[in-house]
C-alpha cells in the first residue's frame, strides 16, 4: 500500500516570507498529526486531526502557523510569516481511528529559512 | 509534565557486541512507550512498543516502572541496526507521542 506522502520535500525561502506544506495520508487513515524536528532534537506535535476536526493544537504557535484537513483526507501546514527558528523538517503521520493505532510517518519537508 | 530522556546522542558499538540504548521517561500516570528507528535516507518507522512485549529485529525493550526506564536491547548487535533511535511515550488515548532526542547508533564491522 501507499505510504503517507508529503509535498515539497525541500524548501528554502526568506523570513517573513510564508510557505505551505502539502500532505497525503494513507488511505482510510482518519487521524493525522503534523510534526516539527528541529536538527538535533525528536519529533515534536503541532497538531492533531481526528477526521477534519482537531483534536489537540496546544503547541501549534497560533499566530504564526495553521493548518486545515479538508474533507477529512488531505491536509496543509503554513506557517506565515516564518522565522529563522522554523528551520525544521516537518513530518506528516498517519494512523488508523483508533487511539492505540501505529502512526506511520511521511518522508518530511525539510524547510531552510534565511 | 511528560518528558523522554535520552542520555546518549550518539552510541558506537562492533558487530556481535551487546548493545543497550537508554530511555527514561517521566510521567504522572501509566504511560505507553515505543521505540521508533530511523534507517538512513529512510522514513521514520515504528521499532517496538511496550504492550506488545515482543522481540523485533532482535531487539526488546522492557518497561521498568520503578526505575521509569525502557531501555533497548539487543544481545549480538548487526552493521544493519546502524540508525537513529528514538524513545516514545504516549500518556493519553488522543495518541499524541512525547519523544526523546534520539540516540544515534553506529556499528562498525
Amino acid at each position: 500500500e501507499a505510504g503517507v506522502a508529503q509535498s515539497p520535500r525541500y524548501k528554502i525561502i526568506e523570513k517573513r516570507q510564508s510557505v505551505a506544506f502539502w500532505c497525503n495520508p494513507i488511505s482510510g487513515h482518519a487521524t493525522l498529526y503534523w510534526y516539527q524536528q528541529i536538527l538535533g532534537q525528536g519529533p515534536k506535535l503541532l497538531i492533531q486531526f481526528q477526521n477534519n476536526g482537531v483534536v489537540d493544537d496546544s503547541q501549534l504557535p497560533k499566530d504564526r502557523f495553521s493548518a486545515e484537513r479538508l474533507k477529512g483526507v488531505d491536509s496543509t501546514l503554513k506557517i506565515q510569516p516564518a522565522k529563522l527558528e522554523d528551520s525544521a523538517v516537518y513530518l506528516c503521520a498517519s494512523s488508523l481511528e483508533q487511539p492505540y493505532n501505529e502512526q506511520f510517518f511521511g518522508p518530511g519537508t525539510r524547510l531552510t529559512v534565511l | 509534565a511528560q518528558r523522554v530522556t535520552q542520555p546518549e546522542k550518539l552510541l558506537s558499538v562492533f558487530k556481535g557486541a551487546p548493545v543497550e540504548l537508554k530511555c527514561n521517561y517521566s510521567y504522572s500516570g501509566s504511560p505507553e512507550l515505543f521505540w521508533y528507528v530511523q534507517y538512513s535516507r529512510q522514513r521514520l518507522q515504528l521499532l517496538l512498543r511496550h504492550i506488545s512485549r515482543e522481540s523485533i529485529k532482535g531487539f526488546t525493550a522492557d518497561l521498568n516502572k520503578g526505575e521509569t526506564s525502557f531501555h533497548l536491547k539487543k544481545p549480538f548487535a548487526q552493521e544493519e541496526d546502524s540508525a537513529m533511535y528514538y524513545c516514545a511515550l504516549r500518556g493519553s488515548t488522543l495518541g499524541r507521542l512525547y519523544f526523546g532526542r534520539g540516540t544515534q547508533l553506529t556499528v562498525w564491522p
